[in-house]
C-alpha cells in the first residue's frame, strides 16, 4: 500500500523568504502523479502544483516549485517570495497511474505560518 | 459556474441518529470521493466511486455508508455505528479513470457534529 508522509506538523518564516516543506512518499508503483493542496483557514482545498513521475523537470508554478527526487521517493515543495496569503495547511498528494485506479492518497498535512 | 456543492454546511447529529451529507458535481466528472478531516489527521479516504452504481471502500469506510445512482450525485450516510463521527467532511470529484493527471475539485466540506 501507498504512503504519503509530511514530516514537518507546522513552520513559521517571515514575509518574503523562502520555505521548503517535504513529502516522501514509499510506494512500489513506477508511474504514477505527486500533488500538492494548500487549504487556507476556509478550508477550500486548492491545487497549487502537479508533478508526473515519468517526467524529469521538476514542475514550477510561479513562486511554486518542486523538488522531485524519484529514487529517493521525495517531493518537496519550495515557495519563493512568500506571502501572508501562503498561510494555510499544505497537503502532499500521491496517485498511481495504472490500472485506472483513481484512489488517491494524502499526507497529514503541514501547517504553515506567513509573519509579517 | 461548474463546481462541487456540499450541503449542508454545519450538520448536527444526535447520538443514534443516522444523517445524510449532500454531494453534488455539475463537472461531469466520473470519479468522486468521500474524505473525513480531523486535526493532525489530514484527509482519510472514506469511500470513492469511480463509475455510476459502483464504489469501494477507502480507508476508514466503518460506520459510513454511500450510494452512486446518478454520475453528479454522492451521498454518504453517517450512520449510528460511526462512535465519533464529529468532523469536518470533504467531498472531491476527478474526470475519472484513465485520465490520471487531472487533479481533484472539492466542495467546501460539511462540518459534522454530535448534539
Amino acid at each position: 500500500a501507498q504512503t504519503v508522509t509530511q514530516s514537518q506538523p507546522e513552520m513559521s518564516v517571515q514575509e518574503a523568504e523562502t520555505v521548503t516543506l517535504s513529502c516522501t512518499y514509499d510506494t512500489s508503483e513506477n508511474n504514477y502523479y505527486l500533488f500538492w493542496y494548500k487549504q487556507p483557514p476556509s478550508r477550500q482545498m486548492i491545487l497549487v502544483i502537479r508533478q508526473e513521475a515519468y517526467k524529469q523537470q521538476n514542475a514550477t508554478e510561479n513562486r511554486f516549485s518542486v523538488n522531485f527526487q524519484k529514487a529517493a521517493k521525495s517531493f518537496s515543495l519550495k515557495i519563493s517570495d512568500s506571502q501572508l496569503g501562503d498561510t494555510a495547511m499544505y497537503f502532499c498528494a500521491f496517485m498511481k497511474l495504472t490500472s485506472g485506479d483513481d484512489k488517491i492518497i494524502f499526507g497529514k498535512g503541514t501547517r504553515l505560518h506567513i509573519l509579517p | 459556474d461548474g463546481g462541487i456543492t456540499q450541503s449542508p454546511k454545519y450538520l448536527f447529529r444526535k447520538e443514534g441518529q443516522n444523517v445524510t451529507l449532500s454531494c453534488e458535481q455539475n463537472l461531469n466528472h466520473d470519479a468522486m470521493y468521500w474524505y473525513r478531516q480531523d486535526p493532525g489527521q489530514g484527509l482519510r479516504l472514506i469511500y470513492y466511486s469511480q463509475i455510476v452504481n459502483d464504489f469501494q471502500k477507502g480507508d476508514i469506510a466503518e460506520g459510513y455508508s454511500v450510494s452512486r445512482e446518478k454520475k453528479e450525485s454522492f451521498p454518504l450516510t453517517v450512520t449510528s455505528a460511526q462512535k465519533n463521527p464529529t468532523a469536518f467532511y470533504l467531498c472531491a470529484s476527478r474526470q475519472g479513470r484513465w485520465t490520471n493527471n487531472q487533479p481533484q475539485h472539492f466542495g467546501d466540506g460539511t462540518r459534522l457534529s454530535i448534539l
